[in-house]
């Protein structure tokens, strides 16, 4: 069974909406961290955003908000008023270990490719 | 600072060679990883570190090294190449906070093709 899953391949939004990018996970861990990455057409990852399992509050960077259902088991990035530059491919990721025991390990969704239209 | 480098970009590779890909931080951060990208499937980790002298093995670590003799560099070995290893690999490093790891901050990556 996949452990993060990003159900849409592709979307589209219009500049200066908000939009909002699925992210499912499945865990047994009680200590587990949550994270969306974007990588632009030119390759490279980088960090957006993230979320403990233990935060009580939703995070927030700027633009990038995290919508966190604990129950539910989901972390969907919403981004609010799009810009031409939002467009890229987007990964949510989740962060699984035992606490203390030193083998904590990353895992991908397949990502979602956003594209903002002007 | 860098940050995350790698090196090489880009690689060819015959079946059956064998090579190192280099990976430095410094931002002395205790943990590191290594990833292959391919179309699709998004990234799938190959190996980890969570300090010095500690390595352990990730989702898809057949095939590939590591070693980690210090806490700034962390090498993937390739030991015989095959064209299934054909990717886009990626390096990664975070900070540890509360003995957990924190965002990753990744390099660049290398474009390797094997023939």
């Amino acid at each position: 069974a996949q452990k993060i899953t990003q159900t849409q391949p592709g979307m589209f939004v219009q500049e200066k909406e908000a939009v909002t990018l699925d992210c499912t996970y499945d865990t047994s861990d009680q200590s587990y961290g949550l994270f969306w990455y974007k990588q632009p057409s030119s390759g490279e990852m980088i960090f957006l955003i993230y979320q403990g399992s233990y935060d009580e509050q939703n995070a927030t960077e700027g633009r990038y908000s995290l919508n966190f259902q604990k129950a539910r088991k989901s972390a969907n990035l919403v981004i609010s008023a799009s810009q031409l530059g939002d467009s890229a491919m987007y990964f949510c990721a989740m962060r699984e270990g035992v606490l203390f025991s030193g083998t904590y390990k990353y895992i991908f969704g397949t990502g979602t490719r956003l594209k903002v239209l002007a | 600072n860098a940050g995350v480098t790698q090196t090489p970009k880009f690689q060819v590779l015959k079946t059956g060679q064998s090579m190192t890909l280099q990976c430095a931080q410094d931002m002395n951060h205790e943990y590191m990883s290594w990833y292959r990208q391919d179309p699709g499937m998004g990234l799938r980790l190959i190996h980890y570190s969570v300090g010095a002298g500690i390595t352990d093995q990730g989702e898809v670590p057949n095939g590939y090294n590591v070693s980690r003799s210090t806490t700034e560099d962390f090498p993937l070995r390739l030991l015989s190449a095959a064209p299934s290893q054909t990717s886009v690999y990626f390096c990664a490093s975070s900070a540890v906070r509360d003995y957990e790891p924190l965002e990753q901050y990744f390099g660049p990556g290398t474009r390797l093709t094997v023939t």
